[in-house]
């Protein structure tokens, strides 16, 4: 079982609409939590941190769900730039060591 | 800032030859961590140094993988000999720890066709 498990996707929606991505985590001893946007042929960065009590950021909307494992990414009100993969992203412990998602891909059309 | 810096931005070469990737992390991080990327992997942690020491270096397929962390300012990832399975993106980030987020920042990565 990989320790990061995301929907590869990809989604394709229209301008305009709300789009939801789910993650899971296999330890249950990770910590900290974030999700990163990479763009086509590009590096992988950071979008937002995800905190326990959810957190919000303009369109976007973070959530966790400590006793399922669970991580949700909400993207509100689409837009054409909001094409890209979305990476679900487990600390494990208090190392910096990342542990990344496969990603989902998201495609945005007019 | 000029971010994390990697180069080569591409490299082909032929199975056999050595390949040598190189790294200059944000001044001042202290961590430095190699990634390679492929469709059917996604995206692998190789080894990650903290103080130019290596902490994990799990993540490195064989021996045929090295890296060294001679100072805070450069790292290099070594192939040698390299075959066509190494053919993937390479991307080199670094972060400060001690922040609460390890936030990462990624190099531009380097794209690396082995034939």
């Amino acid at each position: 079982r990989k320790e990061v498990e995301q929907d590869p996707g990809p989604f394709n929606v229209p301008e305009g609409a709300t789009v939801a991505f789910n993650c899971t985590y296999s330890n249950s001893a990770s910590q900290s939590f974030f999700w990163y946007r990479q763009d086509c042929r590009k590096e992988p960065k950071l979008l937002m941190s995800v905190y326990s009590s959810g957190n919000e950021d303009g369109r976007f909307t973070a959530q966790l769900n400590r006793a399922s494992q669970y991580i949700s990414l909400l993207i509100r009100d689409s837009k054409l730039s909001d094409s890209a993969t979305y990476l679900c992203v487990v600390n494990l412990s208090n190392t910096g060591k990342l542990i990344f998602g496969q990603g989902t891909t998201l495609q945005v059309k007019p | 800032d000029a971010g994390v810096i990697q180069s080569p931005r591409h490299e082909v070469t032929e199975m056999g030859q050595e390949v040598t990737l190189r790294c200059k992390p944000i001044s001042g991080h202290n961590s430095l961590f190699w990634y390679r990327q492929t469709m059917m992997r996604g995206l692998e942690l190789l080894i990650y140094f903290n103080n130019n020491v290596p902490i994990d270096d799990s993540g490195m397929p064989e021996d045929r993988f090295s890296a060294k962390m001679p100072n805070a300012s450069f790292s290099t990832l070594k192939i040698q000999p390299s075959e066509p399975r190494d053919s993937a993106v390479y991307f080199c980030a670094s972060s400060l720890r001690g922040l609460d987020l390890y936030e990462q920042y990624f190099g531009p990565g380097t794209r690396l066709t082995v034939t």
